[in-house]
């Protein structure tokens, strides 16, 4: 069974650049979560889908960043402008239901200068 | 506020020797409780899950245990291996309003020879 698909790897852009990460979850799976993960901290849920819709996203800071599902398969998540602070991995989990256990991708590191 | 404690930061240990890493946890209402091991460069993977009436879990080498009383759980790794370097979180769910997880900041272990 293929896992959580995330791309780029690595994306290194300067402040106020615009950046989209893309995600491809398990197959079947209908709740797809973001997370940030700052360096030496555990992942923070940015946002969560439920299909297409979003069920939680009482974290993401929504002036600079967006998500989408719009099928309710894959996913991007968009940051514009990126800050020095946006310095993090970006991970996305997937999980049969929203009450299963949920399964990362590989996450992308992202690096504001 | 739902927090979750991990302790020690970080553990330098020689191959084959044992460890024991440290999770205290102010989650309610508690539903269950994860181990993840985190590669460099990685995901976090599962590794043990436990409900409120398990105290104890094995998966290989790892073994959790649980004290829903105190609230603690501990991850014992025997006979450590070069492998098992990796940043290991503690990861708490609370019952209602989907999955919602808390995550530790992680305890970095790295394995010598």
């Amino acid at each position: 069974e293929a896992g959580v698909a995330q791309s780029p790897r690595y994306k290194i852009i300067e402040k106020r650049q615009s950046v989209a990460f893309w995600c491809n979850p398990i197959s079947g799976h209908a709740t797809l979560y973001w997370y940030q993960q700052i360096l030496g901290q555990g992942p923070k849920l940015l946002i969560q889908f439920q299909n297409n819709g979003v069920v939680d996203d009482s974290q993401l800071p929504k002036d600079r960043f967006s998500a989408e599902r719009l099928k309710g398969v894959d996913s991007t998540l968009k940051i514009q402008p990126a800050k020095l602070e946006d310095s993090a991995v970006y991970l996305c989990a997937s999980s049969i239901t929203s009450r299963a256990e949920q399964f990362f991708g590989p996450g992308t590191r992202l690096t504001v200068l | 506020k739902n927090q979750v404690e991990q302790s020690p930061q970080s553990l330098i240990i020689l191959e084959g020797k044992n460890c024991t890493l440290q999770c205290n946890y102010t989650v309610s209402p508690f539903s269950n409780l994860r181990w993840y091991k985190q590669d460099t460069g990685r995901g976090p993977v599962s590794l043990t899950i436990m409900t409120f009436s398990e105290n104890t879990k094995s998966n290989g080498r790892y073994t959790a245990t649980l004290d829903a009383d105190t609230k603690q759980s501990s991850l014992h790794i025997t006979a450590s291996q070069l492998s098992d370097s990796a940043s290991y979180i503690c990861v708490v769910s609370a019952t209602g309003g989907g999955n919602k997880l808390t995550f530790g900041t992680g305890t970095q272990l790295k394995v010598e020879l």
